[in-house]
């Protein structure tokens, strides 16, 4: 079975703080991706990678960056945070670009 | 502005019955559509495809309808369960879309006793 793990369930953190979000796959996919789930607007992607080292900007990337410096590795980035990024993050991974996507449990982050 | 919609922000149906999930999209370029499940507090979880080369998959209970030409599809869960009460999302992608899926906003389902 694919496992996808994020560090965390919750997060609170403060108007400015550097946040880091960490996604873990244990099934060797070449793909990983960061989506945030917002009421009303489903998942939207911010970030995906196709190999290490490797990035793509999704639909909503400002605000975030990524970093990828293993395969089963894959950042999220929150230079500064602001309020606006209150939401349910969730990291995903596929074997291949256009195959079925495998989702971590979501980190649900508040910023105050 | 969203690509892929799903008008029905909510259904309840009772255990037994039929559950009918629909999902448009405006993109003609999509070819390829999935649906997920998610519960409270966990991550999506894959449920059923289909390709456009297809105009209906099915996989248990669970069958989705694709119709191109109306850029519609969806997902028919008979019987419906109690287990079944989740959010749905249908995602659709283009094939020289590098891999990324669009998202609609999700349907809550509830299945009554």
């Amino acid at each position: 079975d694919v496992k996808v793990t994020q560090s965390s369930r919750y997060l609170v953190k403060r108007t400015g703080e550097k946040v880091f979000l960490e996604c873990v796959q244990d099934m060797d996919h070449e793909n990983m991706f960061w989506y945030r789930q917002d009421p009303g607007l489903g998942l939207r992607l911010i970030y995906f990678s196709y190999d290490v080292k490797m990035k793509e900007k999704g639909d909503i990337p400002e605000g975030y960056s990524v970093s990828r410096e293993k395969k089963e590795r894959f950042s999220l980035i929150l230079e500064s945070a602001s309020t606006n990024q209150t939401s349910m993050y969730l990291c995903a991974s596929s074997s291949r670009p256009r195959y079925t996507q495998y989702f971590g449990p979501g980190t649900r982050l508040t910023v105050l | 502005d969203q690509q892929v919609k799903q008008n029905s922000p909510s259904l309840s149906v009772q255990e037994g019955r039929i559950s009918i999930l629909n999902c448009d999209y405006t993109n003609s370029m999509f070819d390829y559509f999935l649906w997920y499940k998610k519960y409270p507090a966990e991550g999506p979880t894959f449920l059923i495809s289909i390709s456009s080369i297809k105009d209906k998959n099915e996989d248990g209970r669970f069958t989705v309808f694709l119709n191109k030409s109306a850029k519609h599809l969806s997902l028919h869960i008979v019987p419906s369960q109690p287990g079944d009460s989740a959010v749905y999302f249908c995602a659709a992608s283009a094939a020289d879309s590098w891999g990324k899926f669009q998202f609609g906003a999700g349907t809550q389902v509830v299945v009554t006793p």
